[in-house]
Parts: C-alpha cells; sequence; structure tokens
C-alpha cells in the first residue's frame, strides 16, 4: 500500500516550458487536492477534486490547470512556466462523502520540488 | 474563509507536555478544527481534528474552547521527533474537504 505516490520528485525547468505533476493514490479515496508551498510559508491550495470528474479552483489556481483521470489519478498542468512558479507541490487525498468532506483526514504525498528558471 | 492564528515558534523540553494554541474568532459553526504536522522536508501529517467536544488519540489531545474561537493541541510528552511544524486548520464544511493552511507554529523539542 503505496498511499499517494507523485512524480517526478524534481523537476527544472526554463520559463515558458509546459509539464505535469502525476498524482496517483492507491487508498479509493474519492477526493484529490494540489497544494504549493513556497519557502518558510504554509501550503496553498491550488485545485481539488471532491469526486471522479470535478474539479474545483483553489486559493491559487491561476497558471495551472487539473485533470482528474479517474478515481486513482490527478495531474496538475503548468501550461507555460514563470519563476514564480517555482516551489514544492503536494498532492493530497481523502475519503469523502460528495462535498460533506469537512472532517476527514488528508494524506499528502511526498512533493515535487519545481525550480522554473 | 476563516483564518488562525499561530505563534510563529515555540520551544519545549523532551518529556514534558506542549499546548499549542491556535485562534480562530472568525470560525463559523459547521467549520471543523484541524491539526496537522509537518517535518523537515516531508508532506504534512495528519494529527487531530474536532468541531466542538475535546478530543483525544494516540497522538495527541485537542482542547476546544466552549466559544470555539480558540482551541489548543497538547502533545502530552514531547519527543525529538515531535519537533515540527504544527498547523491549525479550519476546514469549510460543504467544501470538499479542502484545508485552508496558514503560517503554522514552529516547535523545537529540547533533549
Amino acid at each position: 500500500n503505496a498511499g499517494v505516490t507523485q512524480t517526478p520528485k524534481f523537476q527544472v525547468l526554463k520559463t515558458g516550458q509546459s509539464m505535469t505533476l502525476q498524482c496517483a493514490q492507491d487508498m479509493n479515496h474519492n477526493s484529490m487536492y494540489w497544494y504549493r508551498q513556497d519557502p518558510g510559508m504554509g501550503l496553498r491550495l491550488i485545485y481539488y477534486s471532491a469526486s471522479e470528474g470535478t474539479t474545483d479552483k483553489g486559493e491559487v489556481p491561476n497558471g495551472y490547470n487539473v485533470s482528474r483521470l479517474n478515481k486513482r489519478e490527478f495531474s496538475l498542468r503548468l501550461e507555460s512556466a514563470a519563476p514564480s512558479q517555482t516551489s514544492v507541490y503536494f498532492c493530497a487525498s481523502s475519503q469523502n462523502l460528495g462535498t460533506s468532506g469537512s472532517y476527514n483526514e488528508q494524506f499528502f504525498g511526498p512533493g515535487t520540488r519545481l525550480t522554473v528558471l | 474563509d476563516a483564518k488562525t492564528t499561530q505563534p510563529n515558534s515555540m520551544e519545549s523540553n523532551e518529556e514534558e507536555p506542549v499546548h499549542l494554541p491556535c485562534n480562530h474568532s472568525t470560525i463559523s459553526g459547521t467549520d471543523y478544527i484541524h491539526w496537522y504536522r509537518q517535518l523537515p522536508s516531508q508532506g504534512p501529517e495528519y494529527v487531530i481534528h474536532g468541531l466542538t467536544s475535546n478530543v483525544n488519540n494516540r497522538m495527541a489531545s485537542l482542547a476546544i474552547a466552549e466559544d470555539r474561537k480558540s482551541s489548543t493541541l497538547i502533545l502530552h510528552r514531547a519527543t525529538l521527533r515531535d519537533a515540527a511544524v504544527y498547523y491549525c486548520i479550519l476546514s469549510p464544511y460543504n467544501q470538499g474537504g479542502k484545508l485552508i493552511f496558514g503560517q503554522g507554529t514552529e516547535l523545537s523539542v529540547k533533549p
């Protein structure tokens, strides 16, 4: 049981390049989340998917797109990377019943460290 | 979304109890109070959560004020492995379980 896995672990991009961060969970959770964490800061929610087939914006969605490919996988895409997107990206999942998910714990992946030059 | 306020840092001695405070004066009646912690170079880890009543689990206890405007995470006997950043988070009801993180409290534990 691997929990939440993220690929890649590290990535360096040049300004304007695109890339997709992959996230998968094997806990059969129906909700998944993408966060970013800048140095010395708390995590900020980028996008989330309360259930398969739905996605919603979080606090800082600009510059990102997401795809909930199936129940297991939730990807984050940077279409044209900018230095301001240099950060550590965390994916998380939780088991929620529809939209009433305010009481379930989230399980986090190990993170992807992204540097944009 | 309601916000939380925590001290930036706290120190503790090993094997002593630690009380980590959190203020959330704008909490709504249906917001759950969550605590997560983050060890260096790792993703956050769930600690405990509650709504109105005090909660205990194997890791910690959560004491919630009667008016719910503040809460305290209690680590009963701090160990060196408890050194981490502790986040007090309000999770809005009916919004997909999303968590709105604040700055957190960096806890250091002295041997």
